[in-house]
């Protein structure tokens, strides 16, 4: 069964920290990807990064990087240096490269507030 | 490039009355999802549509939700009749999944309210 766990609901940070969103995911398929969407109060999901299974590297973006860890299911996004901009829902989800292919599963995701 | 359209942004219904929710994909995305979103969940998928076959409408409580998708392109979401647990964000998604990793672009959504 396909799972997506983002154990913090909420996150709050003083601007200028750096920030760490978790996400551990449980799937059976061997090629899957992962991803990370925002949410900001708008409502739209913007779309972050896309990982497949076969590429561990980590990968940074101006303040935002991804540590994508096999051995232990997890695709964990930091943010660093925060700004209040970055407030908002961070949701990590896992698509199946199988038959459910296309078919994104999300966590709950992880509300961050960014205070100045 | 315009992305996901949808409307209305917002709808306040009655109980047991119908409702219909409208989405535009990204010009060229032959995929189309509909997602709901419970109020602090993550979105869950409805249906999925590549080009005009629904390929996965496993999750869409067919006793009262109908989704079409003429022509491949746009697509319309029913709820009839509503009750008040429907209440919740509908997204409407594309993509195009020629290759299986592409990402998906969603659009403002719906915010739904029955009372």
């Amino acid at each position: 069964a396909q799972k997506v766990t983002q154990a913090q609901t909420e996150i709050s940070v003083v601007e200028k920290e750096d920030v760490t969103l978790d996400c551990v995911y449980e799937t059976r398929d061997t090629t899957y990807y992962l991803f990370w969407y925002k949410q900001p109060p708008s409502g739209e999901l913007v779309f972050l990064i896309r990982r497949n299974s076969f590429d561990e590297q980590n990968e940074i973006s101006g303040r935002y990087s991804w540590n994508f860890q096999k051995s232990t299911s997890s695709f964990n996004f930091t943010i660093t240096a925060s700004q209040v901009v970055d407030s908002a829902v961070y949701f990590c989800a896992l698509s199946e490269a199988g038959n459910q292919g296309g078919k994104l599963i999300f966590g709950q995701g992880t509300e961050l507030s960014v205070k100045p | 490039e315009a992305g996901v359209v949808q409307s209305p942004r917002y709808k306040i219904i009655e109980k047991k009355q119908p409702v219909a929710f409208w989405c535009n994909p990204i010009s060229g995305h032959n995929t189309l999802y509909w997602y709901r979103q419970n109020l602090g969940q993550g979105p869950e998928l409805l249906i999925r549509y590549e080009n005009e076959e629904a390929v996965d409408d496993s999750q869409l409580p067919k006793d009262r939700f109908s989704a079409e998708r003429l022509k491949g392109v746009d697509s319309t979401l029913k709820i009839q009749p509503a009750e008040l647990g429907d209440s919740a964000v509908y997204l409407c998604a594309s993509s195009f999944l020629d290759k299986r990793d592409t990402e998906a672009f969603f659009g403002q959504g719906t915010r739904l309210t029955v009372v």
